[in-house]
């Protein structure tokens, strides 16, 4: 079936380090890619999207592609501030899921000043 | 416009108790999905309403039932609590099916079970 696996928490990381965490995906046919962000004691925001390979989602100085050569979906940031401390969920929707959402496990990020 | 909104906020019950959660999704939106979240399992789906029509059930035993109004506006219901059912409970709304759909998360509601 449909599935996320994301990379495996907790990230720690000092303000202005380069982040990357990892995203593969096991899909029938062609989802949309989804990163979601959740800050202490909310709900989920989106973060970005892309529904078509190669496409590229970005938003607040994230990015990440979607890769359907490598089944991957990588969120990337070159400067990260103690604002973007907040755990990172991908997730894929499509067609052939039922427009179900599939989440990842979720990435607890860290920025220290 | 104004977002998904969630009651009740925050939620203590007792074993064997029920309790009703409401969700409210952005104007305009047909679908609400609800998810549970907790620490060991992270986001599960519930199930998904869409036009008042039951769409998707995730794997959850029957205790856990929705619904959806003619406003969109949705619920869903716990019955005969467990402690294992303490979560934080999600609800998403959507315009509608569709391949570049995204859903709208609320805030949640955290329930207690004691």
């Amino acid at each position: 079936g449909d599935s996320v696996t994301q990379m495996e928490g907790p990230v720690t990381l000092s303000e202005e380090a380069f982040l990357t965490i990892n995203c593969t995906y096991t899909a029938t046919g062609y989802p949309s890619l989804f990163w979601y962000v959740q800050y202490p004691g909310e709900g989920l925001q989106l973060l970005l999207k892309a529904t078509k390979a190669d496409d590229k989602g970005s938003n607040k100085g994230f990015e990440a592609t979607y890769r359907k050569e490598t089944t991957s979906f990588h969120l990337e940031k070159g400067s990260v501030q103690v604002s973007d401390s907040a755990v990172y969920f991908c997730a894929l929707s499509g067609p052939n899921t039922g427009n179900q959402f599939y989440f990842g496990t979720g990435t607890s990020l860290t920025v220290i000043p | 416009k104004a977002g998904v909104t969630q009651t009740p906020r925050y939620l203590i019950k007792t074993r064997g108790q029920q309790v009703t959660l409401s969700c409210s999704p952005i104007s305009g939106h047909r679908s609400v999905s609800w998810y549970q979240q907790t620490p060991g399992q992270g986001l599960q789906f519930l199930f998904e309403y869409f036009s008042e029509t039951q769409r998707n059930k995730g794997n959850f035993p029957g205790r856990f039932s929705g619904r959806q109004f003619s406003n969109s506006r949705s619920e869903m219901n716990v019955s005969t609590l467990e402690l294992g059912d303490s979560a934080l409970y999600l609800c998403a709304s959507s315009l509608d099916r569709g391949l570049e759909e995204t859903q709208y998360f609320g805030p949640g509601t955290r329930l207690l079970v004691l």
